[in-house]
């Protein structure tokens, strides 16, 4: 694919239930991120991904949340017990080399708009 | 603390005007900046990135500038278009941990 997709565009769930968003990255992009977005705000980082690993994990805000890469492309963000407050667009983004690269360029999905009622 | 500001929060202009955005930051160590359009219901697109040794940048009819002594950055428009309506993102990355902070955009809107 041309770019960053994203599964599903769009999440309605109930409060305690499970859910997981998926994020296909551009292929060849060894790092991958994943953000939340609040209505207004600019993203906040959740967790950055290295190939298989994550080197990154300090934004996640809970241990409701985890993510996988378990094969270094797709990922998936997963969220137990979800609260109405965890309702947002969570944006997948990838690049090149990640931290790695001085200049390397996030590019960013479409985004999967999650609504807990 | 590692903050991004910007302003306006939001501007209405008329199509073929031009517009500046402002972003101030507070990040330290500065590694790079960057602005990113993004339209409703997509994700952000990069437009420009700059170092600390770079002064200014262009891309098409966005220019953006940067000033490393007083830590603002600012995005230039020129004769805006329709499609122009957007969120503009300032985005800072922090060089000991990598990680970009971002601002809480501009919503820009122009008007026929």
């Amino acid at each position: 694919g041309a770019g960053v997709s994203q599964t599903p565009s769009n999440k309605v769930t109930e409060k305690g239930k499970y859910v997981e968003l998926r994020c296909d990255p551009i292929s060849g992009h060894t790092a991958l991120y994943w953000y939340r977005q609040s209505l207004g705000q600019g993203p906040e980082f959740l967790i950055y991904f290295q190939g298989t690993g994550a080197a990154d994990d300090s934004g996640l805000p809970n241990d409701r949340f985890f993510a996988v890469r378990p094969e270094g492309s797709v990922s998936t963000l997963k969220i137990q017990r979800t609260e109405r407050g965890d309702s947002a667009v969570y944006l997948c983004a990838s690049s090149l080399e990640g931290a790695a690269g001085e200049f390397d360029t996030q590019y960013f999905g479409p985004g999967t708009r999650l609504t807990v009622l | 603390k590692n903050q991004v500001e910007q302003s306006p929060q939001s501007l209405i202009i008329l199509e073929g005007k031009n517009c500046t955005l402002q972003c101030n930051y507070t990040v330290s160590p500065f590694s790079n900046l960057r602005w990113y359009k993004q339209d409703t219901g997509r994700g952000p697109v990069s437009l420009t990135i700059m170092t600390f040794s770079e002064n200014t940048k262009s891309n098409g009819r966005y220019t953006a500038t940067l000033d490393a002594d007083t830590k603002q950055s600012s995005l230039h428009i020129t004769a805006s278009q329709l499609s122009d309506s957007a969120s503009y993102i300032c985005v800072v990355s922090n060089y000991n941990t990598d990680k970009l902070i971002f601002g809480t955009g501009t919503r820009l809107q122009v008007f026929p």
